[in-house]
């Protein structure tokens, strides 16, 4: 069967770092995704991984082992407003469509 | 003006009554796509067109279908609502690695 397995929630303060696991079970691999959901809104784009490695966009930073079918997204610095659910997504084709994981609430706290 | 727009932003109808929700979109992009959200879970995808002439049935296409009008325009049709139909629905287009998401229809079936 197809999966994404992620934590459903994390709590940490207001400057500390988080790291967001997700391992993927699926029938196709094209690349890794996160994006950002505050509650009741659009979900938004923070990155994409299709090679293994490391890549840094200011405070957040995503990793991608495709020999591991894993992957995690860094939050450094936390702010309140990174208070928000985090959902990894797998692009399982060429025309990008993709499978998203159940989500991880991060909740920071002052 | 927002990219991607949708129409009703909350609706609640009752069950067994046809429903339609509307998606535009300015960003030009060939690709859009349907999800539904409930609770505590992630994206489900439930119809995605690559062009107007190309539509597909995603992981939870049952009870609903959904109309290409244009390039810009994608509608998901309830034929028949029930109950454990309500959620929230996002519509989506992409043109590569990133898609970009309405701001959602919150249905309610009683």
């Amino acid at each position: 069967g197809q999966s994404l397995e992620q934590p459903s929630e994390v709590t940490a303060v207001e400057g500390a770092i988080v790291q967001i696991n997700c391992t993927y079970q699926t029938s196709g691999f094209y690349g890794l995704s996160w994006y950002q959901q505050h509650d009741g809104g659009a979900p938004t784009f923070l990155s994409y991984n299709a090679l293994d490695g490391l890549e840094e966009t200011g405070r957040f930073s995503s990793f991608l082992s495709r020999s591991d079918s894993y992957g995690y997204l860094l939050l450094q610095e936390l702010q309140m407003k990174d208070s928000a659910s985090y959902f990894c997504a797998v692009r399982t084709d060429s025309w990008g469509k993709l499978q998203f994981g159940a989500g991880t609430q991060v909740v920071v706290t002052p | 003006d927002a990219d991607v727009t949708q129409t009703p932003r909350n609706r609640i109808t009752k069950t067994g009554k046809r429903i339609m929700l509307e998606c535009s979109q300015t960003k030009g992009h060939d690709r859009m796509y349907w999800y539904r959200q409930d609770p505590g879970l992630g994206l489900q995808l439930i119809y995605y067109s690559f062009d107007v002439k190309d539509i597909n049935k995603g992981e939870i296409s049952d009870g609903y279908s959904v109309s290409r009008q244009a390039q810009a325009k994608f509608s998901l049709s309830l034929e028949s609502a029930i109950p454990n139909q309500t959620a929230l629905y996002f519509c989506a287009t992409s043109s590569g690695n990133e898609q970009y998401f309405g701001p959602g229809t919150r249905l309610t079936v009683t």
